[in-house]
């Protein structure tokens, strides 16, 4: 079956380290996305990319970096400039850029920082 | 700039029983609506859509939502809900600006079905 693998599922690292959290598609989609969730603030767009080689800044991307070499792949790396890391990290893919086709999600990676 | 507001932080309900769910947005242009559900520590599903046409629509597992553009609202409902619906409901917004669509997401809503 198509669709999104995160991993791990939890990650746990120390203050000042950075970690990089992986994003797996196989679905054929052109654009992924990598979403922050708080409790009660909803998701909050990090970054984007809707194509290879390709990506943007959302609205939350200090302290974050990714990379895009592959379409089936969009890996975040939360660096130790990530002043409030511990959250919940949701990647989606759609077909075509974000607000027309539907997000389809991977399953989250909750990470915490102590 | 465009926002999404769910009214209700939770919403406690009986099993059986009916109910909705409210979402409210403001933009000043052509809006998509969504609304996606999550379970406890898994990522969101598509419940529905509305990107044109009739303002009812229908979704997976008997909900359905209904877009009225006058009050700039979306608000979710279901008729008899189920012990399994007990999960988290998010409203999201699009809105076509210059440089492609923006989707917002609300802050979400936690139905929790009692038996």
């Amino acid at each position: 079956d198509g669709g999104i693998t995160q991993s791990p599922k939890y990650l746990f690292r120390k203050e000042g380290q950075n970690v990089t959290l992986s994003c797996e598609q196989n679905l054929n989609h052109d654009a992924m996305y990598w979403y922050r969730q708080d409790p009660g603030q909803g998701l909050r767009l990090i970054y984007y990319s809707q194509i290879v080689n390709d990506f943007q800044k959302g609205d939350i991307a200090e302290g974050y970096s990714v990379s895009r070499e592959k379409k089936e792949s969009f890996p975040l790396t939360v660096t130790s400039a990530q002043k409030n890391p511990t959250a919940f990290y949701l990647c989606a893919s759609s077909t075509t850029g974000q607000g027309i086709s539907p997000l389809h999600f991977g399953n989250g990676t909750r990470l915490t920082v102590t | 700039a465009q926002s999404v507001t769910q009214l209700d932080s939770q919403v406690p309900v009986f099993e059986e029983a009916p109910v909705e769910l409210r979402c409210n947005y403001s933009s000043s242009v052509s809006v998509y609506l969504f609304w996606y559900v999550q379970y406890p520590n898994q990522g969101l599903q598509l419940l529905l859509k509305y990107l044109s046409g009739s303002t009812l629509v229908k979704g997976i597992n008997g909900f359905e939502a209904e877009f009225n553009k006058s009050q700039t609202s979306f608000h979710l409902r279901k008729p008899s809900v189920h012990i399994s619906d007990t999960a988290e409901y998010f409203c999201a917004v699009s809105t076509l600006r210059e440089y492609g669509n923006k989707l917002v997401f609300g802050a979400g809503t936690i139905l929790r079905v009692k038996s």
